[in-house]
């Protein structure tokens, strides 16, 4: 069985400042990793996905995400935090068992201060 | 545009009145799937197929019912909703449903569904 969590359901950060999302997983094979993020009244957009082929994952909106296997993580992060990247942010993980099902964390909102 | 599509995108409906909300994805993908969006819950996963008529169940699957005689259309059936059905409900599709290819899944915008 896979599981997600994510550590804190909200986050607050300055605008300009480091955004950090945490994610750890479980999976009994090697698994695929996600991040998704929701616009308010939106579906899910993809930010980046692991693949296997490198642990540094570059995604859109110079979000990125680092695998490391010994600490069961995939944290997302942001260098500096722009009033657009307000959303709610969800990992998620698949280990292929049922097609290409995923296992969502239970989200973090992220709210940007002006 | 490459999109997937889902009807209505809000709906409010009472007890035991028999629902269907509509998913049709155009970029001929194998993959489709239902979950719902509860706070705090995350996104689970209800139903989903592999192919043309092939179809699972998922981790809530329960009140559901799902079909999939087109490749592009997964519609999700609920023949006597009740309030705890009360979410928001996303289809979701992706090319392959193979572990190994690593797909990404494209999400329509959402169902919000209220039942009294």
């Amino acid at each position: 069985a896979q599981s997600v969590t994510q550590l804190g359901s909200h986050v607050s950060v300055s605008e300009g400042a480091l955004v950090l999302l945490r994610c750890n997983y479980s999976s009994s094979v090697p698994p695929y990793l996600f991040w998704y993020v929701q616009y308010p009244n939106q579906g899910l957009q993809l930010l980046l996905k692991y693949t296997s082929a490198a642990t540094l994952v570059k995604g859109i909106n110079g979000f990125e995400a680092e695998f490391k296997k010994s600490e069961t993580s995939f944290h997302l992060t942001k260098p500096s935090a722009h009033m657009s990247d307000a959303a709610e942010y969800f990992c998620a993980v698949s280990d292929g068992s049922s097609g290409d099902k995923l296992t969502f964390g239970t989200g973090t909102r992220l709210a940007v201060r002006p | 545009e490459a999109q997937v599509t889902q009807n209505p995108r809000y709906l409010i409906t009472v007890t035991g009145k028999k629902l269907t909300v509509t998913c049709s994805q155009n970029m001929n993908h194998e993959y489709m799937s239902w979950y719902r969006q509860d706070p705090g819950l995350g996104l689970r996963q209800i139903y989903y197929s592999m192919n043309v008529e092939v179809t699972d169940k998922g981790d809530v699957p329960e009140g559901y019912k799902v079909s999939r005689k087109e490749k592009r259309n997964f519609p999700l059936i609920l023949e006597s909703p009740s309030p705890n059905q009360t979410s928001l409900y996303f289809c979701a599709s992706s090319p392959h449903g193979s572990r190994g290819l690593n797909n990404e899944q494209f999400f329509g915008p959402g169902t919000r569904l209220t039942v009294l």
